[in-house]
């Protein structure tokens, strides 16, 4: 049991370029989110996820995009990367009731 | 939207003393969850205590317990028995149920430092 796997672990993109971050859990959690934690702060929600087909965003979604086709998988993609999305970038999954299970994180350098 | 307020940056305990931290937040929803995560220096995100806003009982997990005041909206949490290993970013986080999913919200975090 794996729990939450995000890859890759470290990332640098240069400005512009697009890439994926991969997300898979394999606890068989109806939820799941991303998240980004900027240096000396919280997490911020970037999009979330209740099932294969439903997603919302979050408090800061501009200039990324999720889907979700499986139960498992939930990417992010960034479409044209910024200084500004340098950050760590956390997914995490849930069940309805229970606090979320995070993966532990990709760090993205945007230069 | 919901704001969750931690006013204390920085603490610090001696070890096997107690220690409480502070977490304030404003909703306008009636049931949600509460949570505490701790955050080591390997960044993973560790979940440490969860409270469902209807029940009265505050919870505990071994050494680590709430005070959790609906009315005031506060969830402070309380370590008891401070452990070297207990040295770590917490966040306080809110979770609340919509069409989509659970939307958690964190706030800023309280870096505790375990002193031998």
């Amino acid at each position: 049991n794996a729990g939450v796997t995000q890859t890759p672990k470290f990332q640098v993109l240069k400005t512009g370029q697009s890439m994926t971050l991969q997300c898979a859990q394999d606890m068989n959690h109806e939820y799941m989110s991303w998240y980004r934690q900027d240096p000396g702060m919280g997490l911020r929600l970037i999009h979330y996820s209740v099932g294969a087909g439903i997603t919302d965003q979050g408090e800061v979604p501009n200039g990324y995009n999720v889907s979700r086709s499986t139960t498992e998988d939930f990417p992010l993609r960034l479409l044209s990367a910024a200084p500004s999305q340098t950050s760590v970038y956390f997914c995490a999954s849930s069940t309805r009731f229970h606090g979320y299970t995070f993966g532990s994180g990709t760090r993205l350098t945007v230069v | 939207a919901q704001t969750v307020t931690q006013s204390q940056p920085e603490m610090s305990v001696q070890e096997a003393e107690t220690v409480t931290l502070s977490c304030t937040y404003d909703t306008s929803e009636s049931n949600y969850y509460l949570f505490w995560y701790k955050q080591p220096p390997s960044r993973q995100m560790i979940l440490v205590i969860r409270q469902e806003a209807y029940k009265q009982q505050n919870a505990t997990e071994n050494r680590f317990s709430v005070n959790f005041q609906k009315a005031a909206k506060s969830f402070s949490l309380k370590i008891s028995d401070s452990q070297l290993g207990d040295t770590a970013m917490y966040f306080c986080a809110f979770m609340k149920h919509n069409n989509a999913g659970n939307m958690l919200t964190f706030g800023g975090g309280t870096r505790l430092m375990v002193k031998p």
